[in-house]
C-alpha cells in the first residue's frame, strides 16, 4: 500500500527551528518530485516547496524563501523540510505530497496525514 | 503574484442537485489544473487532473472542464458524502498555487 508518513512536528518559540520528516513507502519514491504543503488552523492549503525526484531542483513560496529548506534522501525514501526563524504565521498542519507522474509536473496524488507546527511564545 | 480565484466561497444545495464550482487563473495554464476534496478532518484526495480527468476511483458523478484561465468543477448530483472544501490548484511550474476553496454544505 502506498504511503507517506510525516513526523517531527510540535511545539516551538518564534525564532526557533524544528525538521519535519515524510517516509514514503510502497511506491518508487524516487521516481516522483515531492512536495509540502501547509494549513492554517480553519485555513485553506497553502503550497510551500517542491523538490524534483533527484533533489537537483528546488523551489519555495515567497512567504517561507530564505527560512525554509527543502531536501530529500532517496536512499532511505525520505523527504525533509529544515524550518528555521519560525514564525507565528508558520503555525498549522504540514502535508508531504506525492507528484502523480513521474515525467513532468503533475497533481498530488497522495497525501501524508499531516504533522502539525505551533509557534508560540 | 500568481492567483488562482474560486467562486463561490461556499454553497448550499440539496441532495440531487447539480452544484458547479468555478476556478480562474491569473494567467493561461493549459489544462494543469487539478481538483480536490477535502473532507472536514481528513486529508485533502484528487478528484481531477489535467483539468478534466477522473483520478481513478472518483464516482463519475463529479467531472471537469476548461483550458487557460477558466476551470469548472461539476457534481452531476449532489450526495451526502460529498460534503467537503473544494480546492483548485495549477501545477505548471511554481508556485503551485491552491485557490481559496469552496465549501459545500447540504440544505
Amino acid at each position: 500500500e502506498e504511503q507517506l508518513l510525516e513526523s517531527g512536528g510540535g511545539l516551538v518559540q518564534p525564532g526557533g527551528s524544528l525538521r519535519l520528516s515524510c517516509a514514503g513507502s510502497g511506491f518508487t519514491f524516487a521516481s516522483h518530485a515531492m512536495s509540502w504543503v501547509r494549513q492554517a488552523p480553519g485555513k485553506g492549503l497553502e503550497w510551500v516547496s517542491a523538490l524534483s525526484s533527484h533533489g537537483a531542483f528546488t523551489n519555495y513560496a515567497n512567504s517561507v524563501k530564505g527560512r525554509f529548506t527543502v531536501s530529500r534522501d532517496n536512499s532511505r525514501n525520505a523527504l525533509y523540510l529544515q524550518m528555521n526563524s519560525l514564525r507565528a504565521e508558520d503555525t498549522a498542519v504540514y502535508y508531504c505530497a506525492k507528484d502523480r507522474g513521474t515525467s513532468r509536473p503533475d497533481a498530488y496524488d497522495m497525501w501524508g496525514q499531516g504533522t502539525m507546527v505551533t509557534v508560540t511564545s | 503574484d500568481f492567483q488562482m480565484t474560486q467562486s463561490p466561497s461556499s454553497l448550499s444545495a440539496s441532495v440531487g442537485d447539480r452544484v458547479t464550482i468555478t476556478c480562474r487563473a491569473s494567467e493561461g495554464i493549459d489544462i494543469y489544473l487539478a481538483w480536490y476534496q477535502q473532507k472536514p478532518g481528513k486529508v485533502p484526495e484528487l478528484l481531477i487532473y489535467a483539468a478534466s480527468t477522473l483520478q481513478s476511483g472518483v464516482p463519475s458523478r463529479f467531472s471537469g472542464s476548461g483550458f487557460g484561465t477558466d476551470f469548472t468543477l461539476t457534481i452531476s448530483s449532489l450526495q451526502p458524502e460529498d460534503v467537503a472544501t473544494y480546492y483548485c490548484q495549477k501545477y505548471n511550474g511554481t508556485p503551485r498555487t491552491f485557490g481559496q476553496g469552496t465549501k459545500v454544505e447540504l440544505k
